[in-house]
């Protein structure tokens, strides 16, 4: 039974327009990650946080932002939406290191027109 | 360069038979390996994970291994079925950083057909 939750699991919007991904988990992971796939590809890092105020940029350069002000809650912000930011996100959480407890949340399939 | 590399890409197999699939791995300093299945749409499940002191681990009709000499792992499933169609993608984490940084191959999208 997944513990991380994310919505929506689908976007369409307008270019331009600005957007906010949620992601919840309730394991009471320290750690938080965001990652980017395109269909057949690779997951990347976009983004990751050790704790609450703790925010890291990752290995692909994302024009995204994030925030942690709750353990639980680690939302991904697009100001504004472009073509190029058309994709699958995906939230993971882990506890300590990376050990058994690295979960992904179902993912949002954005899409911008 | 720290790489994950799977093999085959894509894979059609009939209902009831059996499959391997391979990852081939030069990640270093080597901390674990991850085997997860993705459907179509939705996250990573994991299915397996090993040390470096584990050479098989099992889960179900799953059954995973690893030498860490070769730095090659295998996933075996036993008994295919429908259900098992999906995207596998062998996963390996380093531990020369406190992230554990995670290195992602990009999957044998494996199909069973009826």
């Amino acid at each position: 039974e997944a513990d991380i939750y994310q919505t929506p699991r689908y976007l369409v919007i307008g270019t331009g327009k600005k957007i906010t991904l949620e992601c919840s988990q309730t394991m009471g992971h320290d750690k938080m990650y965001w990652y980017q796939q395109d269909p057949g590809m690779e997951l990347h890092l976009i983004h990751y946080s050790y704790g609450v105020n703790s925010t890291e940029k990752g290995d692909l350069s994302s024009e995204s932002t994030v925030s942690r002000i709750r353990t639980e809650h680690f939302p991904l912000t697009l100001e504004s939406a472009r073509p190029s930011h058309t994709s699958q996100y995906l939230c993971a959480s882990s506890d300590v290191g990376t050990g058994n407890g690295y979960t992904f949340g179902s993912g949002t399939r954005l899409t911008v027109v | 360069k720290n790489q994950v590399e799977q093999s085959p890409q894509s894979l059609i197999i009939l209902e009831g038979k059996n499959c391997t699939l391979q990852c081939n791995y030069t990640v270093s300093p080597f901390s674990n390996l991850r085997w997860y299945k993705q459907d179509t749409g939705r996250g990573p499940v994991s299915l397996t994970i090993m040390t470096f002191s584990e050479n098989t681990k099992s889960n179900g009709r799953y059954t995973a291994t690893l030498d860490a000499d070769t730095k090659q792992s295998s996933l075996h499933i036993t008994a295919s079925q429908l259900s098992d169609s999906a995207s596998y993608i062998c996963v390996v984490s380093d531990r020369g950083s406190t992230l554990g940084r995670l290195y992602f191959g990009r999957g044998t999208q494996l199909t069973v057909w009826p």
